[in-house]
């Protein structure tokens, strides 16, 4: 069965470090998505990405925050300059249209 | 503006037995689906059930199903003959059908079946 991946699982990294994450949508999908989840706390949206440009981004996803589509396949979440806040896990989305959207296993963000 | 309200931050349910989880909803959107995600200790989101707002009846899918209740705006999951690996983080969703619009999240309720 097709599924989102996500690498790496873990991420730790530095303060002011900048870190990619990474995501391989479902092929035929067609809008993806990034979210994060502060451990214990709701699930939040931070992009959503269609035909090759940002459709939607929440106050979180702020300068720091891109997202890029490189080669047809992957789908990356670069912060530039992490923050002690960006501790969290980010989960990668994908979805046909109107359905269910497909969340990746995740990536756990650690910044120290 | 979409919003989600879970009530429920926690439920505590004997096995075998039918549980009830709370979601309402909010949207000036015509058009939309509600879903439900299941979050184990793991951490990975698994899809559970989705009704789309113009859906005659409620959805089901084996143990889950979805009482619908449009007029208050309601959306609560019912999962019945509760197991032990049921217990994990739920969360209610939704989003407008309409195009790729983002999916928001509830709070979430943890539930654990207890032996």
């Amino acid at each position: 069965e097709p599924e989102v991946t996500q690498t790496p699982s873990h991420q730790v990294t530095q303060m002011g470090q900048e870190v990619i994450l990474r995501c391989v949508p479902i092929s035929n999908h067609l809008y993806f998505y990034w979210y994060r989840q502060i451990l214990g706390q709701k699930v939040e949206f931070l992009v959503s990405f269609y035909n090759n440009e940002i459709s939607e981004k929440s106050e979180i996803f702020d300068d720091q925050f891109s997202v890029e589509r490189p080669d047809g396949s992957n789908f990356t979440l670069k912060i530039r300059s992490t923050k002690l806040e960006d501790s969290a896990m980010y989960f990668c989305a994908s979805t046909v249209n109107q359905g269910e959207l497909f969340f990746g296993s995740g990536t756990q963000l650690s910044v120290l | 503006a979409q919003k989600i309200t879970q009530t429920q931050p926690g439920m505590f349910v004997q096995e075998k037995e039918a549980v009830t989880l709370d979601c309402t909803y909010d949207t000036s959107d015509p058009s939309y689906g509600l879903f439900w995600y299941k979050q184990p200790s793991s951490g990975e989101m698994i899809f559970l059930i989705y009704q789309g707002s113009y859906d005659q009846q409620n959805a089901t899918e084996g143990r889950y199903s979805l009482n619908f209740q449009k007029a208050r705006k309601s959306a609560n999951l019912v999962i019945s003959a509760s197991q032990l690996g049921d217990s994990a983080m739920y969360f209610c969703a939704m989003r407008s059908i309409q195009g790729a619009q983002k999916l928001v999240f509830g709070q979430g309720t943890r539930l654990t079946i207890n032996p």
